[in-house]
């Protein structure tokens, strides 16, 4: 599996930008890179996904290097509802199919 | 109603029953995966389904057994729960199979306490 790292915590200030980093180093060609978000206890919220290009979309922008081997999460202006654990993930494809596996995330605490 | 429902939401049971948890989407999607979240921890993926009949283990399918008879069902077995199986489990569905590439739904979630 591609395995991705990120930071186990991170704080930001409310009204500020979140950048939330994402270390996939051994991700190969054709897997893309999501990102989701779980708030308590809930189900996990997709955010956004991405292959090379950057995406934005109406919740946050995903920034892909160069190499692939790193993305970045921004949240434009970090609300308190915000607070949640954000995961990068890599879609791993195989011959039965496709499936994400979710790591440990990276909790964002955002501050009044 | 339209979506992605998970039964029972809570459980207890005892050590070396059998337990079955429910997953049933209405969207018609090809895929549908199993995770577990122990307290404090990430999601780890138990099983998934690409389609009806197709199955495949994720990291952690020891002590789990799953069928897909039916493209809008997905139940998830616990043979002979043990304590460790205690976790909140979720159901998630998502049209891969149809060419898209974008999210997975999740289920609420089902709360299982093994005593």
């Amino acid at each position: 599996d591609a395995k991705t790292t990120q930071p186990p915590s991170m704080d930001c200030a409310e009204g500020r930008a979140a950048n939330l980093p994402c270390n996939h180093s051994t991700i190969s060609g054709n897997e893309y890179v999501y990102w989701y978000r779980q708030i308590h206890s809930q189900g996990p919220q997709y955010i956004i996904h991405g292959l090379k290009n950057n995406e934005t979309n109406e919740m946050a922008s995903l920034i892909i290097t160069e190499d692939r081997k790193s993305s970045t999460l921004i949240l434009p202006h970090a609300t308190l509802r915000d607070t949640a654990v954000y995961y990068c993930i890599v879609r791993v494809q195989e011959t039965s199919g496709s499936r994400l596996t979710f790591g440990e995330g990276t909790q964002l605490t955002v501050n009044p | 109603d339209a979506g992605i429902t998970q039964s029972p939401r809570y459980k207890i049971t005892e050590t070396g029953r059998q337990v079955t948890l429910m997953c049933h989407q209405t969207w018609s999607h090809s895929y549908m995966f199993w995770y577990r979240q122990d307290l404090g921890h990430g999601l780890r993926l138990i099983y998934y389904s690409a389609a009806a009949d197709i199955t495949d283990k994720g990291e952690v399918p020891d002590g789990y057994v799953v069928s897909r008879s039916k493209t809008e069902n997905f139940p998830l077995t616990l043979e002979s729960a043990t304590r460790s199986q205690t976790s909140v489990y979720f159901c998630a569905s998502s049209d891969w199979g149809q060419g898209a590439l974008g999210e997975l739904f999740f289920g609420e979630g089902s709360r299982l306490t093994v005593l």
